[in-house]
């Protein structure tokens, strides 16, 4: 059965820095992997997805993820944080392809001024 | 171009109360998913329609069903609600027929519903 692991729930940093969020997969099948991100109070916005066409894959406001098949492991990041990363950030995978999504718990990730 | 829009915003149901929410998916899509997302918590998968049947199921009890109509449009109903079913309902839209692999989901906002 497929499953996500976020590994920090609650991630700090400070704007400017840069920013890890983890996450490791469980799959039988050549996984879909995506990342959305919920502001508060919203609904979930695409950051990113692999669908094994690059394993460097670039998303929106300047992240990206890596997947690591060897790892087993799609961990996010972005170089410099701003104060609008601000928010719910959830790995996912899809079980199976063009099926349902199954969600990480979720890691919330505060910048500080 | 319109994305996924859900209504209500929010709502207030009592015990034993039943309910509908619905949703309207992005232009070109054909699919629709429902999910669950409980406070602080991942949005847990209810049940995914397409040409207008049920194809997918999460582990949910039958109290909750859903519909979907020729345009594609989307249901969701909660009967004999109980104070668990307090959470954001959320549904996301996709098609079924892209070339592309992975199955992409775009979301609306949610409706909030607070059972008393």
């Amino acid at each position: 059965a497929q499953s996500v692991t976020q590994l920090d729930s609650h991630v700090s940093v400070s704007e400017g820095t840069p920013v890890l969020l983890r996450c490791n997969y469980s799959s039988s099948y050549s996984p879909s992997l995506f990342w959305y991100v919920q502001h508060p109070n919203k609904g979930l916005q695409l950051l990113l997805k692999y669908t094994s066409a690059a394993t460097l894959v670039k998303g929106i406001n300047g992240f990206e993820a890596e997947f690591k098949k060897s790892e087993t492991s799609f961990h996010l990041t972005k170089p410099s944080a701003h104060m609008s990363d601000a928010a719910e950030y959830f790995c996912v995978v899809s079980d199976p392809p063009q099926g349902n999504l199954i969600f990480g718990k979720g890691t919330k990730l505060s910048v500080k001024p | 171009d319109a994305g996924v829009t859900q209504s209500p915003t929010h709502l207030i149901k009592t015990r034993g109360q039943q309910v509908t929410l619905r949703c309207s998916p992005k232009s070109g899509h054909d699919t629709v998913s429902w999910y669950q997302q409980a406070l602080g918590q991942g949005p847990q998968f209810i049940f995914q329609y397409y040409e207008e049947e049920e194809r997918q199921r999460g582990n949910f009890p039958d109290r909750f069903s859903g519909h979907q109509f020729p345009n594609y449009s989307s249901e969701l109903n909660v009967n004999a609600l109980l104070l668990g079913d307090s959470a954001l309902y959320l549904c996301a839209s996709s098609f079924i027929g892209r070339a592309d692999p992975g199955d992409t989901q775009y979301f609306g906002p949610g409706t909030r519903l607070t059972v008393l």
